[in-house]
């Protein structure tokens, strides 16, 4: 079962918009990342938080985590066409030896030009 | 360094045939994992490989079988072919913990007719 659960499932935005994402998830968690996937292709890693961290930048990312809530949010700033794609969250485990991520179902995000 | 590699990227094949995929992960990596994604599903985690040995697992049948090589390249097999096995297989490889950083290949798409 997924850990993870995106919202908005869908988001569509013009471009130069701001997007948010959010996630939440269910267990302790050791960390938290964000991937990106365009249409059928494999996903590309964004951006990494551990349990112990905030918040984190990436030049137009920026991913707050609230542990207390056990949610996550994504955003993306001045949006280009270029970022239309599906965003997943996905939750590494915190404790024994279950060594895996764990996906959510993803938010389609359109940008229009 | 190279990416993560899949082959074939495309396959198509009938119900009750068997198939072999095959992932090479970027040079140093010795985790592998796979994934099955379809649109109802979402990304469902098949296992995950370290030195040859299977770490984790998902919940799919005995259908769904994998093996990993010294040289830490993967294949996953599937046997007696299912219409519902039609998806996207994703690999991914990562150093050492498969809850850190993934590096996804660009996937084999299977159909079955």
């Amino acid at each position: 079962s997924q850990q993870g659960e995106e919202d908005p499932q869908a988001l569509s935005i013009q471009e130069g918009e701001n997007a948010t994402m959010n996630c939440s998830y269910k267990t302790s968690i050791n960390n938290l990342q964000w991937y990106r996937q365009n249409s059928g292709r494999g996903l590309v890693h964004l951006i990494l938080i551990r349990s112990n961290e905030r918040e984190k930048h990436s030049g137009r990312l920026r991913v707050t985590l609230d542990t207390s809530k056990k949610s996550s949010s994504l955003l993306i700033t001045a949006s280009r066409a270029a970022d239309t794609a599906s965003y997943f969250c996905a939750t590494g485990p915190s404790g024994g030896s279950n060594y895996k991520l764990t996906f959510g179902k993803g938010t389609l995000l359109t940008v229009n030009p | 360094k190279a990416g993560v590699t899949q082959t074939p990227r495309y396959l198509i094949k009938t119900r009750g045939q068997q198939v072999t995929l095959s992932c090479s992960p970027i040079s140093g990596h010795r985790s592998v994992s796979w994934y099955q994604q379809t649109p109802g599903q979402g990304l469902q985690f098949l296992f995950e490989y370290f030195s040859e040995t299977q770490r984790n697992k998902g919940n799919f049948p005995g259908r769904f079988s994998g093996r990993q090589f010294s040289n830490s390249r993967s294949e996953m097999n599937v046997s007696t072919l299912e219409l519902g096995d039609s998806a996207l297989y994703l690999c991914a490889s990562s150093l050492i913990q498969s809850q850190e950083t993934q590096y996804f290949g660009p996937g084999t798409r299977l159909l079955v007719l």
